[in-house]
């Protein structure tokens, strides 16, 4: 089945802790993203990638990395979670993501992130 | 950079009601957009794309129009269901880059 899973799906942690959040389509997609979705602001752009080694920042980078060394793969690090990242994370791949190419973008099940 | 809107932001009808939800975005050097469901705690489901070169796209009873010179897209959902509930989202890209901005969202109930 085509999909786009994420790990883990909830996750209470304290802040300054370390986490990775794990990222993977089995579509052979070469965009994946990252969302997050908070309550009055809609889902907000974090990172995306246009292929392997190549990522670039959405409009909410600040305290996020991420890394794309396999093309199904694409985590997403808190190196010091503080509790303004306490958010529903999204990660979503399509076929490209070049402007002006037409491909939908497929989203994972999402992870609920609280750090307190 | 790309502001998207959605009316209504929330929409309660009775089973059977056609029913139109709308999307308007700031800059129309859109090559596409996209509609998607969310139910509660859920993640995104792809509805439809429209690509800029369509007016309209359509999956079932599910109609999507786009209208780059006015900035705005459409969704109308034809006899409507309870288990069309949800939040619906349109997407329209940010012109030149690979990213996307999405609205804020339409929770429509659909009562039986």
């Amino acid at each position: 089945e085509a999909q786009v899973t994420q790990n883990p799906r909830y996750l209470i942690t304290v802040t300054g802790k370390k986490l990775t959040v794990t990222c993977s389509q089995n579509m052979n997609h070469e965009y994946m993203s990252w969302y997050r979705q908070d309550p009055g602001l809609g889902l907000r752009q974090i990172y995306y990638s246009m292929n392997v080694e190549v990522t670039d920042k959405g409009d909410v980078p600040e305290g996020y990395k991420v890394s794309r060394k396999e093309k199904r793969n694409f985590p997403l690090i808190l190196e010091s979670p503080s509790p303004n990242q306490t958010s529903l994370y999204f990660c979503a791949s399509s076929l490209s993501g070049w402007p002006g190419e037409d491909y939908e973008q497929y989203f994972g099940p999402g992870t609920r992130l609280t750090v307190t | 950079k790309q502001e998207v809107t959605q009316i209504p932001a929330a929409l309660s009808v009775p089973e059977g009601e056609n029913l139109v939800l709308n999307c308007s975005f700031t800059d129309s050097a859109i090559y596409n957009l996209q509609w998607f469901r969310q139910d509660p705690g859920k993640g995104l489901t792809s509805l439809l794309l429209i690509q800029s070169s369509q007016r309209e796209q359509t999956s079932g009873r599910l109609n999507a129009s786009l209208d780059k010179s006015s900035g705005r897209s459409t969704l109308y959902i034809a006899a409507s269901q309870p288990g069309d509930s949800a939040t619906y989202l349109c997407a329209a890209p940010n012109s030149g880059y690979s990213t996307l901005t999405f609205g804020k969202g339409t929770m429509l109930l659909v009562s039986p």
